[in-house]
């Protein structure tokens, strides 16, 4: 089975600043993998899919990049609605494990 | 854009069985894949079990292999996932999920899980 592995578990960050978070699968899943944004007490929320692509209504500042085994999930400028954790998840076949999450905090 | 509800949330006694219901509306239910993940508290997303779009093919987690069923009622727009032998470990909220941006090739059946319902706690506890 394929493990997802993301770092760091936490990042702390200031509005304006740019948050780059990694996620690390233990076999290569080409570039089947999405990312989630979760806000306390919310479901889940998809911003990317396929690697790269952005979910509508998704801002541009949600970005995707990777294959094969490492993939990263960058946001350029951080608003005070991205206060959040954040969980990858790859789509390359079954069982489909999310990552650990990483949460984005106030510094 | 498409909905999802869960139902059928509630505390049971360990050994005891429970199904949840996931009602879609606004999408073309029989034309996707659907998924159900879990969140212990405090704790992260786990994914736990898959459906394809017509029902032919069905995917578990390991702990919940040959204790947890999956199923759907196209006709009823309706997900199911039936839960048996409920163990302490299985109290979570539950998610129902769409597969959206499905890719069918010769090696596999891909997605990613476009849109959720709300959630609904199970609270397995004697």
């Amino acid at each position: 089975d394929i493990q997802m592995t993301q770092s760091p578990s936490s990042v702390s960050a200031s509005v304006g600043d740019r948050v780059t978070i990694t996620c690390r699968a233990s076999q290569g899943i080409s570039t089947w993998l999405a990312w989630y944004q979760q806000r306390p007490g919310k479901a889940p929320k998809l911003l990317i899919y396929a690697t790269s692509n952005l979910q509508s209504g998704v801002p541009s500042r949600f970005s995707g990049s990777g294959s094969g085994t490492d993939f990263t999930l960058t946001i350029n400028g951080l608003q005070p609605e991205d206060f959040a954790t954040y969980y990858c998840q790859h789509a390359n076949s079954f069982p489909r494990p999310f990552g650990q999450g990483t949460k984005v905090e106030f510094k | 854009q498409g909905q999802l509800e869960e139902s059928g949330g509630d505390v049971v006694q360990p050994g005891r069985s429970l199904r949840l219901s996931c009602v879609a509306s606004e999408f073309l239910f029989s034309s996707y894949g659907m998924h159900w993940v879990r969140q212990a508290p405090g704790k992260g997303l786990e994914w736990v079990a898959t459906i394809w779009y017509d029902g032919a093919n069905k995917y578990y987690e390991d702990s919940v292999k040959g204790r947890f069923t999956i199923s759907r009622d196209n006709s009823k727009n309706t997900l199911y996932l039936q839960m048996s032998s409920l163990r302490a470990e299985d109290t979570a909220v539950y998610y129902c999920a769409r597969g959206g941006h499905f890719h069918f090739d010769s090696s596999g059946y891909r997605d990613a899980l476009d849109i959720w319902g709300q959630g609904t706690m199970v609270t397995v506890s004697s």
